[in-house]
C-alpha cells in the first residue's frame, strides 16, 4: 500500500482557488485513475491514464484538469475550485487494464 | 455509458449469518466485476473479482456470482465476523476506445455485523 501515495492528505482552501492534487506511485503501473467520492455516489471516475501523456474523461471531468508526464505522477488540478468540489479525492493505479486498481490514501478537500 | 445499481443501501446481520448485496448493471458487455470493501477513514481494498467468462468464484467466506442473462451478479459472505463490518462498492468494468477500461461504482452497502 506505500506504492501509491497521495499528497496532501487535509486539504481547505476557498472558492475560486487553484488547487493541485497529488499522486505518486512506484510500482511503474500503466494505469492511473482519479475518484471522486461523495455521500450517495459512491466513487466516481474524474479522468484516468493508459500510460504518460494519454489521458481521457471520466463520468465527472468538468472543472478539473490532469497531466501526466512521468509514468509515476498523476497530478488533478482544480482550476477554480467551488463548493460542490468538497469532496474525498482519491488516486488509484493498476498494472493493466481489467486488473485489481490499488487506492491511494485520499485527500479530504474542502471548500469554502 | 455504464450504470451499476447496489442493493441494500444498508445491511445489518447477526454474527455467523450470512450476507449478500446484489448489483445490475444496464450496459451490454461489462468484462470485469470487482467488489472493493471500505473500512471507515480507509481507502477501498479489493476483497474478490470475477471476469465475464466466469459464471462464479469464491475465495475462503466470500464469493461471487455473475448472471449475465439478468445482468446481475452478487457478493455473498458466509459466517460472517465483527470485521466484515464496512462498507462494500461493487463495480463494472468495461473497454473503451484507445484502450484501457473504465470502472462505474455502485453506490455502496453499509454492512454491519452484529454480536
Amino acid at each position: 500500500d506505500a506504492g501509491i501515495t497521495q499528497s496532501p492528505r487535509y486539504k481547505i482552501t476557498e472558492t475560486g482557488r487553484q488547487v493541485t492534487l497529488m499522486c505518486h506511485q512506484t510500482w511503474s503501473h500503466s494505469y492511473m485513475f482519479w475518484y471522486r467520492q461523495d455521500l450517495g455516489h459512491g466513487l466516481r471516475l474524474i479522468y484516468y491514464s493508459a500510460a504518460a501523456d494519454i489521458t481521457d474523461k471520466g463520468e465527472v471531468p468538468d472543472g478539473y484538469v490532469v497531466s501526466r508526464s512521468k509514468t509515476e505522477n498523476f497530478p488533478l488540478t482544480l482550476e477554480s475550485a467551488t463548493r460542490s468540489q468538497t469532496s474525498v479525492y482519491f488516486c488509484a493505479s493498476s498494472v493493466n487494464r481489467d486488473y485489481e486498481q490499488y487506492f491511494g490514501p485520499g485527500t479530504r478537500l474542502t471548500v469554502t | 455509458g455504464e450504470n451499476v445499481e447496489q442493493h441494500p443501501s444498508t445491511l445489518s446481520v447477526q454474527e455467523g449469518d450470512s450476507a449478500v448485496i446484489k448489483c445490475t448493471y444496464s450496459d451490454s458487455a461489462p468484462n470485469y466485476f470487482p467488489w472493493y470493501k471500505q473500512e471507515l477513514g480507509k481507502r477501498p481494498q479489493l476483497i474478490i473479482d470475477i471476469r465475464s467468462n466466469v459464471g462464479e468464484k469464491k475465495d475462503q467466506r466470500i464469493a461471487v456470482t455473475l448472471n449475465k442473462t439478468a445482468k446481475h451478479f452478487s457478493l455473498h459472505i458466509t459466517e460472517t465476523q465483527p470485521e466484515d463490518s464496512a462498507v462494500y462498492f461493487c463495480a463494472a468494468s468495461r473497454e473503451v476506445t484507445g484502450g484501457g477500461n473504465k470502472l462505474t461504482f455502485g453506490t455502496g452497502t453499509q454492512l454491519k455485523v452484529e454480536l
